[in-house]
């Protein structure tokens, strides 16, 4: 069965230093991998995904993500933080199979402080 | 381009009532998927609809039940509530063909009581 673990539960960093989020998966094959961010009392929004190719994603917000196969991780990173981006970020991995279900990380909370 | 919409945004209800949450996907978008964010439990997957079917389905018990409407709008229906039902629900779409994405609304928070 795949799941997703995320080591850090929270994550406290000052404003304009640099962030890295661990996310690690297990799966049978590559999945499809994903970083959505939820801030205080709102849905999810999708940060960038990885589905093939060039294994440094680039997504929205200026996060970045990479995908390292021996490891089995998808750790997502931000050169510098801005105080907007105190939220709660998720990991998840999807199956090449349409439709199917995400399966999520248990999330880890990112606090900036001024 | 407006977005997943969910109604109601809050709800409060009472053990053993039932309710019925709302989903309007992205224009275009023909799958919808619910989810549950229980305190503790983080994400979970619940159901999947793709043109008017049920597809998928969570570890979820019967009484968790839903549709998906000609237009593609969905409703999430929970029968028999119970206190750990209490979450926000939240409710997600994606384009034909394009499944492996998934796009989010703001959810429903629902406590029981």
């Amino acid at each position: 069965a795949q799941s997703v673990t995320q080591p850090d539960i929270h994550i406290t960093v000052s404003e304009g230093a640099s962030l890295e989020l661990r996310c690690n998966y297990s799966y049978g094959a590559t999945p499809y991998l994903f970083w959505y961010v939820q801030s205080p009392g709102q849905g999810l929004q999708l940060l960038l995904k990885y589905f093939s190719g060039d294994t440094l994603v680039q997504g929205i917000k200026g996060f970045e993500a990479e995908f390292k196969r021996s490891q089995s991780s998808f750790n997502l990173r931000k050169p510098s933080v801005h105080w907007s981006d105190a939220a709660e970020y998720f990991c998840a991995v999807g199956p090449k199979a349409a439709g199917n279900k995400l399966t999520f990380g248990g999330g880890t909370r990112v606090l900036v402080k001024p | 381009e407006a977005g997943v919409t969910q109604s109601p945004t809050h709800l409060i209800k009472t053990r053993g009532q039932q309710v019925t949450l709302r989903c309007s996907p992205i224009s275009g978008h023909t799958s919808v998927y619910w989810y549950q964010q229980a305190l503790g439990l983080g994400l979970q997957f619940l159901l999947w609809y793709d043109e008017g079917e049920e597809r998928n389905r969570g570890n979820f018990p019967p009484r968790f039940s839903g549709r998906q409407f000609p237009n593609y709008s969905s409703e999430l229906n929970v029968n028999a509530l119970e206190l750990e039902d209490s979450a926000l629900y939240l409710c997600a779409s994606s384009l034909e063909g394009r499944q492996e994405t998934q796009y989010f609304g703001p959810g429903t928070r629902l406590l029981v009581l």
